[in-house]
């Protein structure tokens, strides 16, 4: 089974621009996650996206929002970026069995905002 | 509040020793424990779980046990190799929530030749 890709890997933005990042989870996978990750906050959860639907979002400004397309495909999108959004952004792969939840990640995407 | 602590930010250990990282949580509604392995560039690496209906899980050199009453999970990785080098996530789920799994900040596990 391929695992979960993410794109693009790097990426390098200035300050007001908007970003938009791709993942596709694990054939057969329909809930994807999104995390941020800085060296002084750990993995911090953005959103849950199942079939398309939104199922919960983390406490992040309303700059942050994500989609997620039938394919199970899912992009999250970043608007007026600021410096502090300089941080990995991952994507995980959601397997649920029995309520629970196991999550595979990609890669990550690596954002610099100058 | 941090609802999930790894309170060692590193350790460092020598090879073919036993390394124990530890974790504590305080949301008592949390019943799904993972541990993940986090190299620089990459994602991290799921590793190892435990249901909160367990004390203990095995697989391969990596054991993880879990204390209900003190809320204290930790992972036993025996023996260390110098790949295990790598930051250490410590993970937990509220079973049926539509949450993210809560991470701890991680610990950098050094093996010493």
């Amino acid at each position: 089974k391929a695992g979960v890709t993410q794109t693009p890997r790097y990426l390098i933005k200035t300050r007001g621009q908007q970003v938009t990042l791709s993942c596709s989870p694990i054939s057969g996978h329909r809930s994807v996650s999104w995390y941020q990750q800085t060296p002084g906050q750990g993995l911090q959860f953005l959103f849950e996206y199942f079939s398309e639907t939104q199922r919960n979002k983390g406490n992040f400004p309303g700059r942050f929002s994500g989609r997620q397309f039938s394919n199970s495909r899912s992009e999250m999108n970043v608007s007026t970026l600021e410096l502090g959004d300089s941080a990995l952004y991952l994507c995980a792969s959601n397997d649920v069995a029995g309520g629970k939840k196991t999550q595979y990640f990609g890669p990550g995407t690596r954002l610099l905002v100058l | 509040d941090q609802q999930v602590k790894q309170n060692s930010p590193s350790l460092s250990v020598q090879e073919g020793r036993i390394s124990i990282l530890n974790c504590d949580y305080t949301n008592s509604m949390f019943d799904y424990f993972l541990w993940y392995k986090k190299y620089p560039a990459e994602g991290p690496t799921f590793l190892i779980s435990i249901s909160s209906i367990k004390d203990k899980n095995e697989d391969g050199r990596f054991t993880v046990f879990l204390n209900k009453s003190a809320k204290h999970l930790s992972l036993h990785i025996v023996p260390s190799q110098p790949g295990d080098s790598a930051v250490y996530f410590c993970a937990a789920h509220e079973g049926g929530g539509a949450d993210g799994l809560t991470f701890g900040k991680g610990t950098h596990l050094i093996i010493q030749p």
